[in-house]
């Protein structure tokens, strides 16, 4: 089965500066797709960003981008310019034939 | 947008009793799934549906099972409620349309089986 790693329980960024989460998979498949998901306290999951293993390209949306290394089997998350809101939980999932999620990074933002 | 409903934000039941959660989304979405989410294991796929009246066994079916009679509605039922299933339930639907389609989640339900 597939696996989704994330190494860091917590992690906290000075607000305006840049974090970055660690994600790691296990696959034996070449074509997937690898999601961030981000869940403020109390709140819904929503979708972060996107990338497909068939794209070589890193995926960006705005402040938020990935550093995708398939042959690492690595996509870790880059948060620029960090701002209280961006407090939450950050999930890493991979999308083969089912979705896998990791066991979570919180984020903390100081002010 | 796409709106996944999920019936109860807090439900509290008894050991042994039967429970239902439901969860409805409005955007025609063919997948539909249900979560549970632990502090420290993530989320944790229990079944999923890939169409009306099918169902597929996640990673942690036991003790669970799932009707899907019409494809908006995704119910999840605890036969026999025991306390290792207190968690908090996420409901999630996607579309088939595009395979990269990511998933929607409902708010979720706390449930405490006391």
């Amino acid at each position: 089965a597939q696996t989704v790693t994330q190494s860091q329980p917590e992690m906290s960024v000075q607000e305006a500066e840049t974090v970055t989460l660690s994600c790691t998979y296990d696959t034996s498949e070449s074509d997937y797709y690898l999601f961030w998901y981000k869940q403020p306290p109390s709140r819904q999951m929503i979708l972060v960003i996107r990338q497909e293993a068939y794209k070589q390209q890193n995926a960006t949306e705005n402040r938020f981008s990935v550093n995708f290394q398939k042959a690492a089997k690595s996509f870790s998350l880059k948060i620029s310019d960090s701002q209280l809101g961006d407090a939450a939980m950050y999930f890493c999932a991979y999308f083969g034939y089912q979705f896998y999620f990791g066991t979570g990074t919180s984020l903390t933002v100081i002010p | 947008d796409v709106k996944v409903t999920q019936s109860s934000r807090y439900l509290v039941k008894r050991t042994g009793e039967k429970v239902f959660l439901e969860c409805v989304q409005d955007m025609d979405h063919e997948n539909m799934f249900w979560y549970r989410q632990d502090p420290g294991l993530g989320l944790r796929l229990i079944y999923f549906s890939y169409d009306v009246k099918m169902k597929e066994k996640g990673d942690i079916p036991e003790g669970y099972s799932v009707s899907r009679e019409k494809k908006e509605r995704f119910s999840l039922i605890l036969e026999s409620a025991s306390t290792n299933q207190t968690s908090m339930y996420l409901c999630a639907s996607s579309s088939d349309s595009d395979s990269n389609q990511p998933q929607h989640f409902g708010d979720g339900t706390r449930l405490s089986i006391l």
